[in-house]
């Protein structure tokens, strides 16, 4: 079965650029989705298919894919950007990758 | 706008089945363009796919669930369930609902989620 692999923790410096990583064999060649989890919430939607954005999501919210990584870009990270992040593929079906936790310091 | 509602017990005995029901507001299950799955997710671990459901009935599961999951739909309620027999305490977790939008003819991202509900299994 296809798995996707993040680092289980990113630290970024208030104002900075986060970056966190999924892998997975040929990822680029797939559609991949990411989520921001906020303690005792649901998970919310931030990039869909590799680089959009739903309405309300900031811009400062960004994704790429290539290859065999997958990036969600976080820039002028904020204290209210500490959050469990995951990602998201369909391969047969649904995968989620076992997800990182920001934190900002 | 679109709002999911899960419904069901917080608690199951061990080897019970674990039932639970989403219901959909403010837009309609029979929608083309939309899948509806499950997804759970223990106590401090991530996200799991159980499976999902199309209105038609067409289901994609959880290969290492799939022999003890059943997932439905009622178009006449708005409404879908799931159902998981044989439960264990591994079973514990928050169990959500979630829609999950079609992409080249394949379930894709999930959005909105419901709330989530707590199911322990537990004697």
């Amino acid at each position: 079965s296809y798995e996707l692999t993040q680092p289980l923790s990113v630290s970024v410096a208030l104002g900075q650029t986060a970056r966190i990583t999924c892998g997975g064999n040929n990822i680029g060649s797939k559609n991949v989705h990411w989520y921001q989890q906020k303690p005792g919430q649901a998970p919310v939607l931030v990039i869909y298919r590799d680089t959009n954005r739903p309405s309300g999501i900031p811009e400062r919210f960004s994704g790429s894919n290539s290859g065999n990584t997958a990036t969600l870009t976080i820039s002028r990270a904020q204290a209210g950007d500490e959050a469990d992040y995951y990602c998201q593929v369909w391969d047969s079906s649904t995968v989620f990758g076992g997800g990182t936790k920001l934190t900002v310091l | 706008q679109l709002q999911l509602q899960e419904s069901g017990p917080g608690l199951v005995k061990p080897s019970e089945t674990l039932s639970l029901t989403c219901t959909v507001s403010g837009g309609s299950i029979s929608s083309s363009g939309h899948y509806w799955g499950w997804i759970r997710q223990p106590p401090g671990q991530g996200l799991e796919c159980i499976g999902t459901i199309y209105y038609s009935g067409s289901t994609y599961y959880n290969p290492s669930l799939k022999s003890r999951v059943t997932i439905s739909v009622d178009t006449s309620k708005n409404q879908f369930s799931l159902k998981l027999t044989s439960v264990t305490a591994a079973d514990t977790a928050v169990y959500y609902c979630a829609r999950q939008t079609l992409y080249q003819l394949l379930p894709n991202w999930f959005d909105p989620w419901g709330q989530g509900t707590l199911v322990t299994v537990s004697s």
